[in-house]
């Protein structure tokens, strides 16, 4: 299948920091992808969608000034976690959506990132 | 509204014991129902994509089915290695986000 890395896989920071988390489609173009949050034994929660080259669309309650995000290229998206709380503690997971072909349709995940701010 | 439910919540089987997850739904125009297997601290891991109802797919010991109101992931002879949460997604014609359930915890002992 389809490869999607992300990075880092754990990040500790202060309160009042910010954390950059990268995800990339490493055999394939997207030019779609997704942002999830998860917490302890819940689904996944959807808090963006991002399309190379334009604005993200954020679902309802995510604060777009809080959690950047942009897609500059059709591999590369960045989450950027702007002046963290505790409570942003979470596992983040980017996808990315297959093109044409035999992945038409199926969301390839990356190995999430588990965000503790102190 | 489009739902997704998963049952059992957690199953725990032993090695050999086969067994089948259920996944219910209800969606407008459904566009793909899809598996994920999620090991603890990583991301899903793609399963299967089903579009219609009577389809099947296999893979070693999954085999994945699909009605019009449920898809079931059956696990024949499983082993330890297969311990994971399995996910379930449904894609419904109205809207083009996946709609997840929480997940069957599927425990094997050796």
């Amino acid at each position: 299948g389809a490869v999607v890395s992300q990075h880092p896989s754990w990040v500790i920071c202060k309160s009042g920091t910010s954390v950059k988390i990268e995800c990339r489609s490493l055999d394939f173009q997207a030019t779609t992808m997704f942002w999830y949050r998860q917490f302890p034994k819940q689904s996944l929660m959807l808090m963006a969608t991002s399309n190379e080259g334009s604005k993200a669309t954020y679902e309802q309650g995510v604060e777009k000034d809080k959690f950047l995000i942009n897609h500059a290229s059709l591999t590369l998206s960045t989450l950027t976690v702007t002046s963290a709380h505790p409570e942003d503690s979470s596992f983040y997971i980017c996808s990315a959506r297959g093109l044409a072909g035999r992945h038409t349709g199926e969301l390839f995940f990356g190995e999430g990132s588990r965000l503790t701010v102190l | 509204e489009d739902q997704v439910t998963q049952s059992p919540e957690a199953l725990r089987l032993q090695e050999g014991e086969s067994s089948s997850l259920n996944c219910s739904y209800t969606v407008s125009g459904l566009r793909g129902l899809f598996w994920y297997r999620q090991d603890p601290g990583k991301g899903p891991e793609f399963l299967f994509t089903l579009y219609s109802a009577g389809e099947e797919k296999e893979k070693e010991r999954l085999k994945a089915t699909l009605t019009k109101k449920e898809s079931f992931l059956h696990i024949t002879a499983p082993k330890p290695e297969d311990s994971a949460t399995y996910l379930c997604a449904v894609r419904g014609g109205n809207n083009r986000k996946l709609i997840w359930g929480l997940g069957t915890s599927l425990a094997v002992n050796p």
